[in-house]
């Protein structure tokens, strides 16, 4: 089974800084799938970034990217430039590459609060 | 075009009575999810559907919960003889393809159950 680990419970930044979220997972796959799933206070989950674990680029759009470490296990979400509208709880999720269907296993989430 | 919704929004139930909770996916979404949040929690799989066919049922928590899509589109999520630990939001998530590959899924809002 995987598992997906968040540390960090919550985390502060001031408007325009750059914030690091934490991601481990545990998995015995070889091909999967990482995401960021971010979760304003309306409880709305929107994806912010995905990376394919067979790519050894590391993902970016916009302001966000990740820093994806195979070897160990690690999937972090840097946000660059943070704004207000950042504010909300973050989620790191699994999805193994399967020929069914595909189930997100999530990690327990980073709430991140950006300040002015 | 409109994106996943969920109705209600907010449940209020006594424990024993038994709720119904509707999600509308997007039109033309092949799969589609239930998880369950629990407070403080990152979201956990429930069930999955292929079109009509419930294909996974693995994270359903005890046989008092039943999930259908008869038609293909619109789900609904049924507890029977509620209990307080059934407490939580229940998120429901639509995907376009029912084949292997990092397609988005998309959530509604929720249905945040209180059983009292």
């Amino acid at each position: 089974a995987q598992t997906v680990t968040q540390s960090q419970p919550e985390m502060s930044v001031q408007e325009a800084e750059t914030v690091t979220l934490s991601c481990t997972y545990d998995t015995s796959e070889n091909n999967y799938y990482l995401f960021w799933y971010k979760q304003p206070p309306s409880r709305q989950m929107i994806l912010v970034i995905r990376q394919e674990a067979y790519k050894q680029q590391n993902a970016t759009e916009n302001r966000f990217s990740v820093n994806f470490q195979k070897a160990a296990k690690s999937f972090s979400l840097k946000i660059s430039d943070s704004q207000l509208g950042d504010t909300a709880m973050y989620f790191c999720a699994f999805m193994k590459h399967d020929t069914g269907f595909q189930k997100l296993v999530f990690g327990t989430g980073t709430r991140l609060l950006v300040s002015p | 075009g409109a994106g996943v919704s969920q109705s209600p929004r907010y449940k209020v139930a006594k424990r024993g009575q038994d709720v119904a909770l509707r999600c509308d996916p997007i039109s033309g979404h092949v799969s589609l999810f239930w998880y369950q949040q629990a407070l403080g929690q990152g979201p956990e799989f429930l069930t999955y559907f292929q079109n009509e066919a419930q294909l996974d049922k693995s994270g359903l928590p005890s046989d008092r919960f039943f999930a259908e899509r008869p038609e293909g589109s619109v789900s609904t999520l049924k507890i029977q003889r509620t209990q307080q630990e059934d407490s939580a939001v229940y998120l429901c998530a639509s995907s376009p393809r029912g084949l292997a590959g990092p397609y988005e899924q998309y959530f509604g809002p929720g249905t945040r159950l209180t059983v009292t």
